[in-house]
């Protein structure tokens, strides 16, 4: 167990629709990852937030956006599905020095239908 | 900026033999490195890390990784490979400002034949 908690498993939805993706960090990481692992791209990098505030923005598309919360929580949302948005989205958290390993999620499993 | 570049996207190897899995990185500032291993239908688990000092890292799992840098490397190589092995790897970078960043490779997909 990573100690990083990924909610909902799995979740299965229409095109155009949107979704809220939820990510608990281990206790006292500050930094939270999302990344979106797909057949055709790999693992992606999409955003990170570093306590709350943006730190770096990877290919994440205009529709995607994310927050981090004051008890440090994450949200991705996702809006105007579309079938290519179907991936394996992980989180995952890592602490203040910058060599300090991420930890993963066990991801959540979007199928747009 | 930092790169990795995982060559061969699959590798088979009979059960019991030498696993070598080749990452190279490209990186402006002293990289961090890490081998991340991922089950099927699980999350990426830390194998290793390179920070600094001895450059012979030993990870879980009787995996461990050299990082050479004059040849911009840090293969991971396992004695004796096991079918508990079969598993998708990456190879990672952390390095540069404050970003933290973490930027993976392509990944490897290691297959073991009995």
């Amino acid at each position: 167990d990573s100690g990083v908690t990924q909610t909902p498993k799995h979740l299965i939805t229409a095109t155009g629709q949107r979704v809220t993706l939820r990510c608990s960090p281990r206790s006292g990481d500050l930094s939270v990852y999302w990344y979106q692992q797909s057949l055709d791209q790999g693992l992606q990098f999409l955003i990170q937030y570093y306590n709350g505030e943006e730190r770096a923005k990877g290919n994440i598309l205009e529709r995607f956006s994310a927050q981090q919360f004051p008890d440090l929580h994450s949200e991705l949302n996702l809006s105007s599905l579309e079938l290519g948005d179907s991936a394996l989205y992980f989180c995952a958290s890592s602490g203040k020095d910058r060599h300090t390993e991420a930890f993963f999620g066990q991801g959540t499993r979007l199928t747009v239908v | 900026a930092q790169s990795v570049t995982q060559l061969g996207s699959h590798v088979s190897v009979s059960e019991g033999a030498l696993v070598l899995l080749r990452c190279n990185y490209s990186s402006s500032v002293p990289p961090y490195l890490f081998w991340y291993v991922q089950y099927p239908n699980q999350g990426l688990q830390l194998l290793l890390k390179y920070t600094t000092g001895a450059t012979l890292v030993k990870g879980i799992n009787g995996f461990e990784a050299e990082f050479k840098k004059s040849e911009t490397s840090f293969h991971l190589t396992k004695p004796s490979a096991h079918m508990s092995d079969a598993a998708e790897y990456f190879c990672a970078v952390s390095a540069g400002s404050s970003a933290s960043k973490i930027i993976f490779g392509s990944g490897t997909r290691l297959s073991i034949r009995p």
